[in-house]
């Protein structure tokens, strides 16, 4: 069936230091990929979405690419702000008309000053 | 900017209640999801709707469970005879073209 895969967290940062986390899946078909934030306190947010293979989605400075070569979506920004200290999830829709979410654990980002 | 609400924000009750989560959706949206979040594991998918029928549930969404539109707003979530278990983050989503979801900031339920 379909999955998702996170690389674990916690990860810290220093503020202004360059964040990537890994995100791959298993799918059949053609599914649409999503990354979705949860800041302390609060619920889950669309970050950035892509819908096809080679697709960028970009948000806030985050950006992901749809690999569908790498069965990959890592999410990357070139410059993490306290303020992005988060929890990340990797999402994918499955195929047909209901489009439900399967997930990845998500990551949590602590960025310190 | 439209969002999806829920409430109550915290639940406490005991094994063996009956419990009703409340969301409204997005106004113009068609498509509405219930998933939960168990402490330290994945967001699991519980039941779509659409249409005013479920469109999928998974093994999670056994009789214990069940859906509800009845107003044209409001969407519920009931849980009939609460177990330990079912202790988690609770989260409606809604969406117009059954591809974008937006959550609501979810129910913390504890059963105790």
């Amino acid at each position: 069936g379909n999955s998702v895969t996170q690389m674990e967290g916690p990860v810290t940062l220093s503020e202004e230091a360059f964040l990537t986390i890994n995100c791959t899946y298993t799918a059949t078909g053609y599914p649409s990929l999503f990354w979705y934030v949860q800041y302390p306190g609060e619920g889950l947010q669309l970050l950035l979405k892509a819908t096809k293979a080679d697709d960028k989605g970009s948000n806030k400075g985050f950006e992901a690419t749809y690999r569908k070569e790498t069965t990959s979506f890592h999410l990357e920004k070139g410059s993490v702000q306290v303020s992005d200290s988060a929890v990340y999830f990797c999402a994918l829709s499955s195929a047909g008309n209901n489009r439900k979410l399967i997930w990845g654990l998500g990551t949590s980002l602590a960025v310190n000053p | 900017e439209p969002e999806v609400t829920q409430t109550p924000s915290h639940q406490v009750t005991q094994m063996g209640q009956e419990v009703i989560l409340r969301c409204v959706p997005i106004s113009n949206h068609l498509y509405f999801y219930w998933y939960r979040q168990i402490l330290g594991q994945k967001v699991e998918f519980l039941v779509s709707f659409y249409n005013n029928e479920i469109s999928e549930k998974s093994e999670i969404f056994d009789d214990q469970f069940s859906v509800e539109r009845p107003d044209g707003s409001n969407f519920t979530l009931k849980i009939r005879s609460t177990k330990l278990e079912d202790s988690a983050m609770y989260f409606c989503a809604s969406s117009n073209s059954g591809e974008t979801q937006y959550f609501g900031p979810g129910t913390r339920l504890l059963v105790l």
